[in-house]
């Protein structure tokens, strides 16, 4: 049973449009939730995170939208940048409980 | 390098052999996660420990798995009589506290169990 769903394996757009990564979950006991970036032969690193108690959180030309009641999420990344591709995974978990769940990944690739 | 440190970067080892992978964590960091990645999935919870403690290893896969922190700081994950379904990169990640916030992760340690 997964908990974290990222149900588009890859996502192509030009460069200076809109990416728009999607993420459902089904444990209503998360309230904490993270978008990480990989290049190939690297770590995931944050990006961005968003708690239950908000419905948007804005970084620069990121933004993370949670919708609690669909149980979905989605970062925004506007402009793309060629520099943006890579794979991109939605995380989630309970604050003070340690442990993030992680979906399958979205690859974008950024076309120039 | 401040960032956390994962070795070897790479293993190749027959099946049915003894492997240990380390992990230093970013200085200060008092939780510590291991995570295995297979191609095409996200990273899977293994274990996290809080200081010396394992707090949380219900992601364990069966009792061939084991991973210790002795002092608090570095870890090793250890894997007994490989099989070939253990080929994974193995994520070690570190954080200032537990709570499910941001993790910073290694670059990982590519297994490879003929």
């Amino acid at each position: 049973d997964q908990q974290v769903k990222q149900n588009s394996p890859s996502l192509s757009v030009q460069e200076g449009r809109i990416s728009i990564l999607n993420c459902d979950y089904t444990n209503s006991m998360f309230d904490y939730f993270l978008w990480y970036k990989k290049y190939p032969a690297e770590g995931p690193t944050f990006l961005i995170s968003i708690s239950s108690i908000k419905d948007k959180n804005e970084d620069g030309r990121f933004t993370v939208f949670l919708n609690k009641s669909a149980k979905h999420l989605s970062l925004h990344i506007v402009p793309s940048q060629p520099g943006d591709s890579a794979v991109y995974f939605c995380a989630a978990s309970r604050r003070n409980a340690g442990k993030s769940t992680f979906g399958d990944g979205t690859t974008l690739t950024v076309k120039p | 390098g401040a960032g956390v440190s994962q070795t070897p970067s790479n293993k190749v080892t027959e099946k049915g052999k003894y492997v240990e992978l380390r992990c230093d964590p970013i200085s200060g960091h008092t939780a510590l996660y291991w995570y295995r990645q297979s191609l095409g999935q996200g990273p899977e919870f293994l274990i996290y420990f809080q200081g010396t403690g394992a707090a949380d290893d219900s992601g364990l896969p069966n009792d061939r798995f084991f991973a210790v922190r002795p002092e608090g700081s570095v870890s090793t994950l250890k894997i007994q009589r490989t099989e070939r379904g253990d080929s994974a990169v193995y994520l070690c990640a570190s954080s200032l506290a537990t709570g499910g916030g941001e993790l910073f992760f290694g670059e990982g340690s590519r297994l490879t169990v003929l």
